[in-house]
């Protein structure tokens, strides 16, 4: 069964601490998502990776091909980063257009 | 650039009853499709378009209608609302349907089935 596993699934933190979200999937894939979800509910997009590292501000994402592994960092976290964090991965072989596979998320906490 | 417009925000139903949840996309996108989340589970998809006229089933289909006649639409028809469709639905769109491009989501639908 393809599957994506994120860890942990609540993270607590400080404010200016350095935070790493974990994204693991069991076969191959094409594409890996992380997303973002506020409190109020709406998802924005944050990196599409297939390879290698991006930055974006204050965020990083990082795919180990090899390993199946992705990691989502927040350098000197701020309360604002406080969100659902949201991996999603399509799977090399999945044949019904374009569809991602979800996991569950990890709640974010970022007290002042 | 609205991006994905998903209307409405909350929506309560009785059982028995059928509505139609609408989202359009202004980016020209190939790819739409409607996801279901709920707690505890990661978004699950129900139903997908790869163009104006094409769509298929997604994880989880049953009790859902869709269409796409044009490249800007594509609502959502709930048949006779059930309980356990209780849930926040998601639209989203995407420039091709290999997956290896970015999402843009719309601001979701609240919809509670007494």
């Amino acid at each position: 069964k393809n599957e994506v596993e994120q860890s942990p699934q609540n993270l607590t933190a400080q404010e200016g601490e350095f935070i790493t979200i974990n994204c693991s999937y069991s076969v191959g894939i094409s594409a890996l998502h992380w997303l973002q979800q506020h409190p109020g509910g709406g998802i924005v997009s944050l990196f599409m990776l297939s390879s290698g590292k991006k930055k974006h501000g204050r965020l990083i994402a990082t795919i180990n091909i090899q390993e199946k592994h992705s990691s989502l960092h927040i350098t000197a976290s701020h309360p604002r980063d406080s969100a659902v964090y949201i991996c999603a991965v399509r799977f090399t072989l999945e044949t019904s257009g374009s569809r991602l596979t979800f996991g569950e998320g990890t709640q974010l906490t970022v007290n002042p | 650039n609205a991006g994905v417009t998903q209307t409405p925000k909350f929506q309560v139903l009785k059982t028995g009853q059928s509505m139609t949840l609408q989202c359009a996309q202004d980016m020209n996108h190939e790819y739409m499709s409607w996801y279901r989340q709920d707690p505890g589970m990661g978004l699950r998809l129900i139903h997908y378009s790869v163009g104006a006229g094409i769509t298929d089933q997604g994880e989880v289909p049953n009790g859902y209608n869709v269409s796409r006649s044009t490249t800007e639409d594509f609502p959502l028809r709930l048949l006779s609302a059930a309980p356990s469709q209780t849930s926040v639905y998601f639209c989203a769109s995407s420039y091709g349907y290999s997956g290896n491009y970015g999402y843009t989501f719309g601001s979701g639908t609240r919809l509670t089935v007494v």
